[in-house]
């Protein structure tokens, strides 16, 4: 049972906009910033968004993040195959001074 | 090329000690804080263990007491030394360099491709 809850699965056209949400509490989310990880199948994670809504360079501004109280959100506008992957939000918890993740969501790009 | 690579992962039995290396490189390694990460087969994230640049260490309470992280910059090297190993350890293991100046604020922006360590008799 992961800290902080991930739909396991999400899916959309290509073009189409998604959105994966990752909800937590007041000792992780509603604290701290939240970070996102994409992991394509066979490869190691990839850093999308950090401090709640910043890209690093080189990832698309398709990928975009935001916080409100407890809950984030990951948004994929104009999907495409090649976003076809798992993705992780993670956080700081106070509680148990750790970082905690998501239990990952899939995305199908049917 | 900025790359880190795990090594030292296989197959353990239950009880039984292995210890990982991770090797980076093409960055100033005592420069980061430096972190373990684990996936078991199918599952999510979780992370293992933090050093500091100063050598300051920090656990989970599911590894605290049986794993051990260490770095010898000199080598440009991470370890994790883990014992008292259960079948609930196995996983990927990754290794990750850190963004963040406090622990609320890290973040991990460069992983390595991971090793896989299976606990079983």
């Amino acid at each position: 049972q992961s800290v902080l809850t991930q739909p396991p699965s999400a899916s959309g056209t290509p073009g189409q906009r998604v959105t994966i949400s990752c909800s937590g509490s007041s000792s992780n989310i509603g604290s701290n910033y939240v970070y996102w990880y994409q992991q394509l199948p066979g490869t190691a994670p990839k850093l999308l968004i950090y401090r709640n809504n910043q890209r690093p360079s080189g990832v698309p501004d398709r990928f975009s993040g935001s916080k409100s109280g407890t809950s984030a959100s990951l948004a994929i506008s104009g999907l495409r195959s090649e976003d076809e992957a798992d993705y992780y939000c993670a956080a700081w918890d106070d509680s148990l001074s750790a970082v905690v993740f998501g239990g990952g969501t899939k995305l199908t790009v049917l | 090329e900025v790359q880190l690579v795990e090594s030292g992962g296989g197959l353990v039995q239950p009880g039984g000690s292995l210890r990982l290396s991770c090797a980076a490189s093409g960055f100033t390694f005592s420069s980061y804080d430096m972190h373990w990460v684990r996936q078991a087969t199918g599952k999510g994230l979780e992370w293992v263990s933090a050093i500091g640049t100063a050598g300051d260490t920090y656990y989970p309470g599911s590894v605290k007491g049986r794993f051990t992280i260490s770095r010898e910059n000199a080598k440009n090297s991470l370890y994790l030394q883990m014992n008292s190993l259960r079948a609930g350890d196995t996983a990927v293991y990754y290794c990750a360099r850190v963004r963040g100046a406090a622990a609320d604020l890290w973040y991990f922006d460069l992983w390595g491709r991971g090793t896989l360590v299976t606990v079983s008799s």
